[in-house]
């Protein structure tokens, strides 16, 4: 199976910085095949990002998806009070569909 | 509005087995997979498995097939999961969730507590 290994483990920065989150995958990823998840404390996840780039309706452009290969990046450009949680990478291409062990993004 | 509901908070002891619903509205069941992901305490997200509720087919992690089943009621727009002869390492938020491009929609958990 595909392992991805997201760092840091720990983020702490204040609202309005910049964050950047990584995933990296034991394998190639198809492009289409990468997403990305929010998720609060007693909550579901949320998608944010999916075929690596898109975003769903109604997630604010201020959260950007990039990458290829094994490397892919969460980018969130200006950090807002409700983006402190955790987010995971998960892929979607070759089964089973793997999860990373996720960033918690604090607050400074 | 696209949504799943799932069953309440279960408390079974080892040993036991557990089935957990998963109910949705705002589409139609059989038009997207159902895919059930777990998240022990402290844990990474985990994929057990998935049901295409337009014909039945399904399709389980290595690690839990034998032990885990995926149904539907296509009638009751309803998907279940059951859990055979648990282990106190089956204690886990359990979530259903529609696989659209990918997993786009998810239920609000189901705590399953395994505890003698």
């Amino acid at each position: 199976e595909i392992v991805l290994t997201q760092s840091p483990g720990t983020l702490s920065l204040s609202p309005g910085e910049r964050a950047a989150l990584s995933c990296r995958a034991s394998q190639s990823v198809c492009s289409t095949c990468l997403a990305w998840y929010q998720q609060k404390p007693g909550q579901a996840p949320r998608l944010l990002i999916y075929r690596t780039s898109s975003r769903p309706t109604g997630i604010p452009d201020r959260f950007s998806g990039s990458g290829s290969g094994t490397d892919f990046t969460l980018t969130i450009s200006s950090l807002e009070p409700e983006d402190f949680a955790v987010y995971y990478c998960q892929q979607y291409g070759i089964s089973p569909i793997t999860f990373g062990g996720g960033t918690k993004v604090e607050i400074k | 509005q696209v949504q799943l509901v799932q069953s309440g908070a279960e408390v079974k002891k080892p040993g036991a087995s557990v089935k957990v619903s998963c109910k949705a509205s705002g589409y139609t069941l059989s038009s997207y997979a159902i895919h059930w992901v777990r998240q022990a305490p402290g844990q990474r997200l985990e994929w057990m498995g998935w049901i295409n509720p337009g014909n039945g087919d399904t399709k389980y992690s290595q690690k839990l097939q034998g032990r885990v089943t995926i149904t539907r009621d296509t009638s009751a727009s309803t998907v279940y999961m059951e859990v055979r002869s648990l282990r106190s390492e089956d204690t886990a938020v359990y979530y259903c969730s529609r696989f659209a491009v990918t997993l786009d929609f998810w239920g609000q958990g189901t705590l399953v507590t395994v505890s003698s």
